[in-house]
């Protein structure tokens, strides 16, 4: 069974940092492209970041390109998200989600639970 | 950048079928997948590449995509259908993902 499990979610002052980290299992994660999607409470899905397979490709949301980095650990069946410079409107559920495939063209085909990020002073 | 525009809402009765429906320019040439999201949970896909409904997931749900309206439909509507769904492409030309708005469902 798949799991992911995201963790590194908390409150962060406005122009911090925050590192969020998906454990996954159950699948042979080096296989599959690897998503974050963030959700304020209340509201809609935004997809936030890709990274496909290998690592070699990634894709941003224009709402966080130059300063949120995703990366990935195949040795460690691991996800990163790297947050500098967070604002107020960065605050959300993160959610880490494993795609159909490996190529970051996919859907995503299971879903963590979400860990939230608060930014506020 | 590519845009998706589901309705706030749609409420229907028990045994009812409820039709949700997704538009974006030509949605019709891109993949369309849908999400379900119940109350305080993560979301679920319920249905990917426009029509075809993943493990698990019930016949009652089936969908379709064409010109500028990809829909979903459920049938038989049970209080356990309540909640967002949303639909998602990938835009290639952009390399983004791009999500709905979503759309709530209300069961009555």
């Amino acid at each position: 069974e798949v799991h992911l499990v995201e963790s590194g979610g908390g409150v962060v002052q406005p122009g911090g940092s925050l590192r969020l980290s998906c454990e996954a299992s159950g699948f042979s994660f080096s296989e599959h492209a690897m998503y974050w999607v963030r959700q304020v409470p209340g509201k809609g899905l935004e997809w936030v970041s890709l990274i496909i397979w290998n690592g070699e490709t990634s894709h941003y949301a224009d709402s966080v390109k130059g300063r949120f980095t995703i990366s990935r650990d195949n040795k460690k069946d691991s996800l990163y998200l790297e947050m500098n410079n967070l604002r107020a409107d960065d605050s959300a559920v993160y959610y880490c989600g494993k795609e159909r495939g490996g190529s970051g063209t996919q859907p995503i085909e299971n879903w963590g639970q979400g860990t939230l990020v608060t930014v506020s002073s | 950048s590519y845009v998706l525009t589901q309705p706030p809402s749609v409420s229907v009765v028990p045994g009812q079928t409820a039709r949700m429906t997704c538009g974006g320019d030509n949605i019709g040439r891109k993949s369309v997948h849908w999400y379900h999201q119940g109350p305080g949970q993560a979301p679920v896909l319920v249905v990917r590449d426009d029509d075809f409904r993943p493990s698990g997931i019930p016949e009652r749900i089936s969908a379709s995509n064409s010109g500028n309206t990809a829909t979903l439909i459920i049938t038989g509507v049970e209080a356990g259908d309540e909640g967002d769904y949303y639909c998602q492409v990938w835009d290639s030309p952009t390399h983004l993902v791009v999500f709905g708005g979503g759309t709530k469902l209300t069961v009555l």
